[in-house]
């Protein structure tokens, strides 16, 4: 099994600031992983797949990057509806998630 | 537009079973995989398993988790995917999300809203 850790667990920034959420895997996953933003009470939303290819629909604001076992999601000018859980995925091997970073409004 | 619903949560006893359902609409559903996730109060979004379509011989995969107890199957006639879970613990706690993966890339593009499971005495 394939196990995906985020860091930092919880980002503290203000509106217009930008974000850099960390995502490492314990093995390889090549470039098969993707990122997804999660509000309270609703669905998660796939922002980001295969490292760096946005989603229909998602801001270009939003980008990723990373290989092999470190990838990145940056939000280059965090705006109000942005403040959530991002989680990132692998589906190189049998699919798993991160445990989540919460991006809160400092 | 893809979208799903669940449905078939509730509050079930320990060691009951619950079956799940998740219903599509506006794709035609058959030709492509769908998926459970699941995400227990306050923690994060655990994959349970799938099952990929038909023309790809209606495989299904489970995570190491809980196989044994869940089964995945689907009714394309009827656009219906289903979970089935057995000896409920209370673990099992969880609210419970179909995705679709219309592309076959192995993401989840499309979520229902979720059903919740409740499993307590």
């Amino acid at each position: 099994e394939i196990v995906l850790t985020q860091s930092p667990a919880t980002l503290s920034l203000s509106p217009g600031e930008r974000a850099t959420l960390s995502c490492r895997a314990s093995q390889s996953v090549s470039g098969y992983l993707a990122w997804y933003q999660q509000k309270p009470g609703q669905a998660p939303r796939l922002l980001i797949y295969d490292a760096s290819n946005r989603a229909t629909g998602i801001p270009p604001r939003f980008s990723g990057s990373g290989s092999g076992t470190d990838f990145t999601l940056t939000i280059s000018s965090l705006e109000p509806e942005d403040f959530a859980v991002y989680y990132c995925q692998q589906r190189s091997n049998w699919p798993s998630f991160g445990q989540g970073t919460k991006v809160e409004i400092k | 537009e893809v979208q799903l619903v669940e449905s078939g949560g509730g509050l079930v006893q320990p060691g009951r079973s619950l079956r799940l359902s998740c219903t599509a609409s506006g794709v035609t559903f058959g030709d492509f995989p769908m998926s459970w996730v699941r995400q227990a109060p306050g923690k994060g979004l655990e994959w349970v398993g799938f099952i990929s379509s038909y023309a790809h011989g209606g495989t299904t995969e489970y995570a190491a988790s809980v196989k044994g107890r869940v089964s995945i199957s689907r009714d394309d006639s009827k656009s219906i995917a289903y979970l089935q879970v057995s000896s409920l613990k209370a673990e099992d706690t969880a609210v419970y999300y179909c995705t679709s993966d219309e592309e076959g890339s192995g993401y989840y593009m499309t979520w229902g809203q979720g059903t919740l499971v409740t499993v307590s005495s």
